[in-house]
């Protein structure tokens, strides 16, 4: 089955502690994105990239790291510079960067950081 | 700079009732329009998308929403709602244009609620 996997469903971490989310996809896309969640926000664009070993920084970038060494993973590192980390993070990812492609979402990993 | 509304946070109705959920969009630039749902604790699923052609488009579950120009609005709507509809709704729009990519711009989402 083709499809966007996320681990952890759940992660917990203290304050202080970076914490990298894994993201991996087998659908051969090429763009790859990531995305945070807060209640009644909607979505926000923390990354993106194009095509593999080139990202971008999205609309809420501060805080984050990413890299993108392989096409089908994109690991998401939230560091201790991120003031508020607690949220759902959503990967998705779309054949190319193209607008007309639909994104493909993943099923979400739940950081609670306490 | 473009932006997603969609004025109700949340919305009940009975089941085998009739729904619109509002999305209305601001931007300078043509857009492509999504509307995603979200069931609990889960990804984002398609629903449908207007990309050009025919302003009325249709999902496979029943969901159409038209696109309109005009009022700057792509409203979401379903004749008969079921049980199994009740998830998040969620608005988004990208550029047209090459430059501006895959980058989406979502709304707040509207929770859909069905009551037996």
């Amino acid at each position: 089955d083709g499809g966007i996997t996320q681990s952890p469903k759940y992660l917990f971490r203290k304050e202080g502690q970076n914490v990298t989310l894994s993201c991996e996809q087998n659908l051969n896309h090429d763009a790859m994105y990531w995305y945070r969640q807060d209640p009644g926000q909607g979505l926000r664009l923390i990354y993106y990239s194009q095509i593999v070993n080139d990202f971008q920084k999205g609309d809420i970038a501060e805080g984050y790291s990413v890299s993108r060494e392989k096409k089908e993973s994109f690991p998401l590192t939230v560091t201790s510079a991120q003031k508020n980390p607690t949220a759902f993070y959503l990967c998705a990812s779309s054949i190319s960067w193209d607008s007309t492609y639909e994104q493909y979402f993943g099923p979400g990993t739940r950081l609670t950081v306490t | 700079a473009q932006s997603v509304t969609q004025l109700d946070s949340q919305v009940p109705v009975f089941e085998e009732a009739p729904v619109e959920l509002r999305c209305n969009y601001s931007s300078s630039v043509s857009v492509y329009l999504f509307w995603y749902v979200q069931y609990p604790n889960q990804g984002l699923q398609l629903l449908l998308k207007y990309l050009s052609g025919s302003t009325l488009v249709e999902s496979i579950n029943g969901f159409e929403a038209e696109f309109n120009k005009s009022q700057t609005s792509f409203h979401l709507r379903k004749p008969s709602v079921h049980i199994s509809d009740t998830a998040e709704y969620f608005c988004a729009v990208s550029d047209v244009h090459t430059g501006g990519g895959n980058k989406l711009t979502f709304g707040t989402g509207t929770q859909l609620k069905v009551e037996l």
